[in-house]
């Protein structure tokens, strides 16, 4: 069975903080991991992994994966009060085509 | 990124009833998918909806108790059928756009909070 385990489960910090996410996976036919950000109800997408060491970057978010070791990680730097959300790590792949196995997630609260 | 939205955003339900969840998008896709979100868990897949055809349930969920519809590359319906309180949860649906071959980048409708009494 798929397995995507993220830690911590929870994190609290200060703005201005930098916080590291992590993410492990025991998976079949690995196609690529997706990182969401989940606020209220819809998780909105962050980014995809599919190359191992390929960091991916947007402002003050980056990802990188490594396949050989079978985790990534997601790091905020300079973490806002509009960080805190639950993070999702969501490995792609399997046996059904589209199908997506979320991680339990990580909760984040940075603090004024 | 294809724009989703779903019908209700919320509703409250007295168990035994049924509820139908509409999701529509902005532009044809390929793939559309149901999911559930139990309070304080990830999100679970309940099926992928296909167009024409019946969809395709993951193991634990029945056509009985979530029939789909999708009848173009736009729309889809879930129906929550004969709903017991532990159907209380939130249910999204979410998108596949034309293109992404099998990277599986899939974005996500703003999802139904359902309350079941």
């Amino acid at each position: 069975e798929d397995k995507v385990v993220q830690s911590p489960l929870s994190l609290v910090v200060h703005e201005g903080d930098t916080v590291t996410l992590n993410c492990s996976y025991e998976v079949t036919n690995f196609r690529s991991l997706l990182w969401y950000k989940q606020e209220k109800k819809a998780p909105t997408f962050l980014f995809m992994l599919t190359s191992s060491g390929i960091e991916k970057k947007s402002g003050r978010l980056s990802s990188i994966l490594d396949k050989k070791e079978l985790f990534s990680i997601l790091n905020i730097t300079a973490t806002q009060t509009g960080d805190s959300a639950v993070y999702l790590c969501v490995f792609a792949g399997g046996t059904s085509y589209g199908k997506l196995t979320f991680g339990q997630g990580t909760i984040l609260t940075v603090h004024p | 990124s294809a724009v989703i939205s779903q019908k209700p955003s919320r509703d409250i339900c007295q168990r035994g009833t049924s509820l139908t969840i509409q999701c529509q998008v902005d532009s044809q896709v390929t793939m559309m998918f149901w999911y559930r979100q139990q309070p304080g868990q990830s999100l679970t897949l309940i099926a992928t909806a296909n167009q024409g055809s019946e969809a395709t349930y993951e193991s634990g969920f029945v056509i009985d108790k979530f029939p789909i519809s999708r009848p173009n590359l736009t729309f889809s319906t879930l129906t929550v059928s004969n709903m017991s309180p532990e159907d209380s949860s939130i249910y999204l649906c979410s998108v596949q756009t034309a293109g992404t071959g099998f990277n599986n980048e899939q974005f996500f409708g703003p999802g139904t909070r359902l309350t079941v009494l």
